[in-house]
C-alpha cells in the first residue's frame, strides 16, 4: 500500500523568503504525485501534479516541485513567498492509471511573517 | 466549469441522528470520490464511483455509511446513527477517466459536528 510522509508539521517563513516543503512517498511502482493547498475552512486546490516525463513540474501561484525517484521525494518549492501563501499544504500519491484513490500526508501548515 | 459543489457546507446534529450530504461533480466528470478529513489530518479515502457504479470502499466506511450515485451525476453520502467520532470534514472530488491525466478536483466540503 502507498503512503506519504510530510515530516514538517508547521513551517514559518518570512515574506519574500524562499520555501521548500518536504514530501516522501512509498509506492511500489511509478507514482502519480500531487500537491494540494487548503485554506482555512476550504476544500483542496490543486497546485501541481507529476505523472511522467520532466521531473521538475511547474504549478500555479509560482510553485514548482521536483520528483526524485532515488530519494522517493516530491518536494514543493517557491522562490519568494507571499502573505497569501499561508495555508495547509498536502502531498498525495495516486495508485496508478486513474489513481482511483489518493493517499495524503498529514499536511504542513505554513505561516508567513512580515 | 462551475466546479464541484457540496451541500450543506455545515451540519450540526445530535448523536444518533441520520444525516445526508450531497455532492455535485463537474458536469463532464464520470468519477466521483468521497474523503473524510479530521482535524490535523490529511483527507482519507472513503469510496469512489465510476458513473453510477461504486467501485471501491474503504474499511473506514462502516455499515452506518452508505453512498449512492443513482444516475451517474450527483452523489449522496448518508451516515446513520451518527456518533461523535463521525465529526469531520467530508470532501467530495470528481475526475474524468478519459486520457491519462486523471486529476481529482475537490469541493469545499461539508463540516459535520455531532453533539
Amino acid at each position: 500500500a502507498q503512503s506519504v510522509t510530510q515530516p514538517d508539521i508547521h513551517i514559518t517563513v518570512s515574506e519574500g523568503a524562499s520555501l521548500e516543503l518536504r514530501c516522501n512517498y512509498s509506492y511500489g511502482a511509478t507514482p502519480y504525485l500531487f500537491w494540494y493547498v487548503q485554506s482555512p475552512g476550504q476544500g483542496l486546490q490543486l497546485l501541481l501534479k507529476y505523472f511522467s516525463g520532466d521531473t521538475l513540474v511547474q504549478g500555479i501561484k509560482g510553485f514548482e516541485a521536483e520528483f526524485k525517484r532515488s530519494q522517493s521525494s516530491f518536494n514543493l518549492r517557491k522562490p519568494s513567498v507571499h502573505w497569501s501563501d499561508a495555508a495547509e499544504y498536502f502531498c498525495a500519491v495516486g495508485a496508478g492509471f486513474g489513481n482511483e484513490k489518493l493517499t495524503f500526508g498529514t499536511g504542513t501548515r505554513l505561516t508567513i511573517i512580515p | 466549469d462551475t466546479g464541484v459543489s457540496q451541500d450543506p457546507r455545515h451540519k450540526i446534529t445530535k448523536r444518533g441522528q441520520n444525516v445526508t450530504f450531497r455532492c455535485d461533480p463537474i458536469s463532464e466528470h464520470n468519477r466521483l470520490y468521497w474523503y473524510r478529513q479530521t482535524l490535523g489530518q490529511g483527507p482519507e479515502f472513503l469510496t469512489y464511483f465510476q458513473n453510477e457504479a461504486q467501485l471501491e470502499k474503504s474499511r473506514l466506511l462502516s455499515d452506518r455509511f452508505s453512498a449512492e450515485r443513482p444516475k451517474g451525476s450527483f452523489s449522496t453520502l448518508e451516515i446513520q446513527r451518527t456518533e461523535q467520532g463521525d465529526s469531520a470534514m467530508y470532501l467530495c472530488a470528481s475526475s474524468s477517466s478519459t486520457g491519462n491525466t486523471d486529476t481529482q478536483y475537490f469541493g469545499p466540503g461539508t463540516r459535520l459536528t455531532v453533539l
